[in-house]
């Protein structure tokens, strides 16, 4: 079946401007994360969802960043008010559930210019 | 807070050649998992094998083995009969029991030399 897809593949911005970046579960994958993995800071958490449970937001670096799932399906990662240490590859993995092997989509490469 | 550290950024081997990837972490936790993720320049990590923390045999999958001590807090990766298709960046991760979220080590760039 189809995997963890993510649009767009690139993003470029302009710093202050705000984006939306998207995932797509694996069909029927309750548990769904965020994580962010840039040059300076490695491979970093920011956000799981799982099922309908609160969301454990713990990773995210500062208010500007915010996720939402849909339906218990799609998710979007908004960043707000970008800045250029915001660069970095968004990773969005899902798993049928939070304790079972977590399947990555290709990422989203995002610039702040 | 639990950490991983992976203290080889990069790391070499000759094809059909056996290489081990290291891999340190720090919990005070009794029920964790630990994972070896790849990732390829096409950038989708890709699981290459888990350990359950509870286990006392070491993982295997095929030409991937791990070599776990608990007390010690190592985990390292071996890779048998290297092949070109190996080369690429290795994490390794922790994940406490009751949760999803992974915490990746910094990685090592595996290159395979023909």
């Amino acid at each position: 079946g189809a995997g963890v897809s993510q649009s767009p593949s690139n993003k470029v911005t302009e710093k202050g401007k705000d984006v939306e970046l998207r995932c797509d579960p694996i069909s029927g994958h309750t548990a769904l994360y965020w994580y962010r993995q840039s040059l300076g800071q490695g491979l970093e958490f920011l956000i799981y969802f799982q099922g309908n449970s609160a969301p454990d937001k713990s990773g995210l670096p500062s208010d500007r960043f915010s996720a939402e799932r849909t339906g218990g399906s799609v998710s979007t990662l908004t960043i707000q008010r970008t800045q250029q240490e915001d660069s970095a590859v968004y990773l969005c993995a899902s798993s049928s559930r939070q304790n079972n092997e977590q399947f990555f989509g290709p990422g989203t490469r995002l610039t702040v210019l | 807070a639990q950490t991983v550290t992976q203290s080889q950024p990069e790391m070499s081997v000759q094809e059909a050649e056996t290489v081990t990837l290291s891999c340190t972490y720090d919990t005070s936790e009794s029920d964790y998992y630990l994972f070896w993720y790849k990732q390829p320049p096409s950038r989708q990590m890709i699981l290459v094998i888990r350990q359950e923390a509870y286990k006392q045999q070491n993982a295997t999958e095929n030409r991937f083995s791990v070599n776990f001590q608990k007390a010690a807090k190592s985990f390292s990766l071996k890779i048998s009969d290297s092949q070109l298709g190996d080369a690429a960046m290795y994490f390794c991760a922790y994940r406490r029991g009751n949760t999803g979220k992974l915490i990746f080590g910094q990685g090592t760039t595996l290159q395979v030399k023909p």
